[in-house]
């Protein structure tokens, strides 16, 4: 069965990193997109990135955590990844890592994770 | 960006009744829309894509239709399990991935 295991959150001090970790089993990992998504406290879900199938060639930010943010995979460890830099208040939520589809335009996700929490906080 | 509204933004229903859901895009969207359900403490579990197609293991009480800008999610009679909170998503123009703001279904 499809199983996706995030790790790496914790608490983090205003301008920190964190590298967030899923990994994938159940399923040819390599043969699908994948996404961060998270969900502040309370609040609803906001997207964070997607990356392409396979070699990982492209990638999507959402403005938010452009440029501070970076998604990654290794299709050998089947393993998806999100290196967090220059962390604020606003970047505190649950991150949970989902499957997309194994084409751009079936961007709807179908197996998520339980979920990893990251606070921000001096 | 495409924004999505979702109304109403609590609905109570009671057992066995019937629950409309209703989400709207800010342009058109074609069917490319899926639905969510969310209980406490878990993670989002996909119900609808395409608009209309259930996913794997979803109960035929739960529905979807609607094209370009508006959409609704039709619980049909609902059961204690199906209490949680309901977010749509596009994917038809993208980046950004965009959600609603979620609707959440209580008991009555």
């Amino acid at each position: 069965q499809v199983q996706l295991v995030e790790s790496g959150g914790g608490l983090v001090k205003p301008g920190g990193s964190l590298r967030l970790s899923c990994a994938a089993s159940g399923f040819t990992f390599s043969d699908y997109y994948m996404t961060w998504i998270r969900q502040a406290p309370g609040k609803g879900l906001e997207w964070v990135s997607y990356i392409s199938s396979s070699s990982g060639s492209t990638i999507w930010y959402a403005d938010s955590v452009k440029d501070r943010f970076t998604i990654s995979r290794d299709n050998a460890k089947n393993s998806l990844y999100l290196q967090m830099n220059s962390l604020t208040a606003e970047d505190t939520a649950v991150y949970f890592c989902a499957r997309g589809g194994n084409s751009q335009y079936l961007a709807y996700f179908d197996y998520w994770g339980q979920g990893t929490l990251v606070t921000v906080s001096s | 960006e495409i924004v999505m509204t979702q109304s109403p933004a609590t609905l109570s229903v009671s057992p066995g009744e019937r629950a409309t859901l209703s989400c709207r895009a800010s342009q058109s969207v074609s069917s490319n829309l899926a639905w969510f359900q969310q209980k406490p403490g878990q993670a989002p579990r996909l119900l609808i894509y395409g608009a209309s197609t259930r996913a794997t293991g979803v109960p035929a009480r739960f529905s979807g239709s609607g094209s370009g800008t508006e959409f609704t999610l039709t619980i049909s009679s609902l059961q204690s399990e199906d209490f949680a909170v309901y977010y749509c998503q596009q994917y038809s123009n993208w980046p950004p991935l965009t959600f609603g703001g979620g609707t959440q279904v209580e008991i009555k």
